[in-house]
């Protein structure tokens, strides 16, 4: 079983639509999310951390965290096309740093 | 800030070739990670250090691969011999460590191509 699993893609939204990433997770005592945007070719770049549960804002971007059910989401408000991306949900394990990543979802928005 | 610095950027050699890739970390960052990603395995972690002592390297695949940091602005990830299946993109990744700001920022990466 991996330990990151994210929703398979690719996933392809409207302009203006909300784009919803899910991604579950087998550790139980993980302690830190984060979600990556990767544009192709290009290196991960964080996007949003989350840590506790419930929801987390930023700007166009929501986390979510259920740690009940070893679930995290992220939502994309008013998406745009410089969204089109991968997104990689990332799990920092409960005692040391290392992430693990999820294979990753790929957005597209469409203009 | 520059940001964490990958060198080469592209990287193509011959099977049997010895391949050595560099990583300079964030200035501050107790922690420097190497991942490699294909389109097969995804982002798969191959060792990270603290404090330029390596903490874990179970991701690391076979011997011959193996990685060093003599200090705290330089890393190195050598593959010695390279086979094809190496092919891949190598990321460094370095992150201050503190509690609740454990982010890890990844440098460009290196493209490698193993004929």
């Amino acid at each position: 079983q991996k330990e990151v699993e994210q929703n398979s893609g690719p996933l392809s939204v409207p302009e203006g639509a909300i784009a919803s990433l899910n991604c579950t997770y087998s550790d139980r005592v993980s302690q830190s999310f984060f979600w990556y945007r990767q544009y192709s070719g290009k290196s991960p770049e964080l996007i949003m951390s989350i840590y506790s549960n419930g929801d987390k804002e930023d700007g166009r971007f929501t986390a979510q965290l259920n740690k009940a059910s070893q679930y995290v989401s992220l939502l994309i408000r008013d998406s745009q096309p410089s969204d089109s991306a991968t997104y990689l949900c990332a799990v920092r394990g409960s005692n040391d740093y290392k992430l693990s990543f999820g294979a990753g979802t790929t957005v597209t928005v469409r203009a | 800030d520059a940001g964490v610095i990958q060198s080469p950027r592209h990287e193509v050699t011959e099977m049997g070739q010895e391949v050595t890739l560099r990583c300079k970390p964030i200035s501050g960052h107790d922690y420097l990670f190497w991942y490699r990603q294909t389109m097969m395995r995804g982002l798969e972690l191959l060792i990270y250090f603290n404090n330029n002592v390596p903490i874990d390297d179970s991701g690391m695949p076979e011997d011959r691969f193996s990685a060093k940091m003599p200090n705290a602005s330089f890393s190195t990830l050598k593959i010695q011999p390279s086979e094809p299946r190496d092919s891949a993109v190598y990321f460094c990744a370095s992150s201050p460590g503190l509690a609740g700001v454990e982010t890890q920022y990844f440098g460009p990466g290196t493209r490698l191509l193993v004929l």
